[in-house]
């Protein structure tokens, strides 16, 4: 079956980096986009952005340009999202979930950034 | 950016129907922005309910429908259930990776 089980959870400091995975299983890896989508706290979904796990090709979200970089490892079947620079309105649930309208998500990793 | 309203909260008795809207700032919502609809527990991943528009995953209850209505994306929840209870989303598309999600309705079952 399909599963996106994404790394744990992360705390930081503001001006750090982190960088999140998402390691999907149950299909063909290549074959459909996957997004980025964030939860703050008390606040609603944001679109972060895309990434082509078949060439690597990325498109985001213009909030976002210049501060986060999705990559991916096709051997792992593994896409990454790295956002820098972190502010302490950074702090959210991350959440990977597949094309192919959406149908999987994972579990969500929960950055804090925080002094 | 386009900014994407939905109304903040509403509250249904249970057997009830409620109707949620999505409307855009840019003019009306159509086909071509692909509404998706989604459901999101507290303390949960969101989940899929409706894409396309109209068209239900193979997950979603009959009791839950939508459309293009009236320049806007709705979804409807018919017979509502106390676990209908959660907020939904509306996803909208306007090309490249410009995907906006609306603001969120919370809906109480009462």
């Amino acid at each position: 079956q399909v599963q996106l089980v994404q790394s744990g959870a992360e705390v930081k400091k503001p001006g750090a980096s982190v960088k999140v995975s998402c390691r999907a299983s149950g299909y063909s890896f290549s074959n459909l986009y996957m997004h980025w989508v964030r939860h703050a706290p008390g606040q609603g979904l944001e679109y972060m952005g895309t990434i082509n796990p078949f060439s690597g090709a990325t498109d985001y979200a213009q909030k976002f340009q210049g501060r986060i970089t999705m990559t991916k490892d096709t051997s792992t079947s593994t896409v990454y999202i790295e956002v820098n620079n972190l502010r302490s309105d950074d702090t959210a649930v991350y959440y990977c979930a597949r094309d192919g309208s959406y149908d999987y998500w994972g579990q969500g990793t929960l950055v804090t950034v925080s002094s | 950016q386009a900014v994407v309203t939905q109304e903040p909260s509403v509250t249904v008795s249970p057997g009830g129907t409620v109707t949620l809207t999505c409307s855009s700032s840019t003019g009306p919502v159509t086909s071509g922005h692909f509404p998706n609809w989604f459901q999101q527990k507290p303390g949960q991943a969101p989940r899929a309910l409706i894409y396309r528009a109209s068209n239900r995953h193979s997950w979603t209850p009959a009791r839950f429908s939508a459309s293009l209505l009236g320049g806007k994306a709705a979804l409807i929840l018919s017979d509502v259930q106390p676990e209908d209870e959660a907020e939904y989303y509306c996803l909208l598309f306007y090309g490249g990776a410009h995907y906006v999600f609306g603001s969120g309705t919370k809906v109480t079952v009462l």
